[in-house]
């Protein structure tokens, strides 16, 4: 099963917006809602932060937002933290019956 | 709370097999689907194996199909994972997952809102 597309690094300073791309085909992202993105300090477990596209669980900060346009699923960070940095994987249901992750993206705080 | 935490991970020649757990608590285990994830060392994640919360639906990645198998023990909350023919390139981090229920019904949400702080498989 081929990755979804990521970018390997995303940076920016304190305060700006960054955001991560995470591309796929119609039978992933574009097929489906399930759109879900994960936060994951080195050493860490992965931490739900987005899920269905747009939605975020309790806990995580407002500056954290999905979109999805056809094939490709956003994140964005607004107001960007020094906590924010972390690598990011976006992940997408696929027909039939399976998962696929992105490919990582590493933030950069500056 | 809710709790995942894997064990059974450890240094194992290829070709050996070996058996992952997944011991859960502070949730209805058996109204959860329970998923494996893997992570090779400086390497994204990936899917691996689903089984439903009633342990009688199970899917598989590609990469594993036919060598490793997925079950649960609900009346001891564990999910486990058995893996056979074990490869060098199943060296990974093995994470397990729950998925929540779907917010409009049914047993599925298509995400994972807790995970397990992983156990470590070597094959060499």
């Amino acid at each position: 099963q081929s990755a979804l597309t990521q970018p390997a690094s995303v940076s920016g300073s304190p305060g700006q917006s960054i955001t991560i791309s995470c591309t796929g085909s119609s039978s992933d992202i574009g097929g489906y809602s399930y759109v879900s993105w994960y936060q994951q300090h080195p050493g860490k477990a992965p931490k739900l932060m987005i899920y269905e596209i747009g939605n975020r669980p309790s806990g995580v900060p407002a500056r954290f937002s999905g979109s999805k346009s056809g094939n490709t699923a956003s994140l964005t960070i607004s107001g960007l933290q020094a906590e924010d940095e972390s690598d990011y994987y976006c992940c997408s249901y696929k027909s039939p019956d399976s998962y696929v992750f992105g490919t990582g993206t590493k933030v950069t705080v500056l | 709370q809710v709790q995942l935490v894997e064990s059974g991970g450890g240094v194992v020649q290829p070709g050996r097999s070996l058996r992952l757990s997944c011991a859960a608590s502070g949730f209805t285990f058996h109204d959860y689907s329970i998923h494996w994830f893997r992570q090779a060392p400086g390497t994204g994640l990936e899917w691996v194996a689903v089984a439903s919360a009633d342990g009688t639906i199970k899917f598989y990645g590609d990469s594993v199909k036919g060598r490793f198998t997925v079950s649960r023990d609900n009346s001891n909350n564990v999910l486990y994972l058995q893996m056979s023919s074990l490869r060098p390139d199943d060296t990974a981090m093995y994470y397990c997952a729950r998925e929540p229920r779907s917010s409009v019904g049914g047993p599925s949400a298509f995400y994972f809102d807790f995970w397990g702080q992983g156990t470590l498989v070597t094959v060499s």
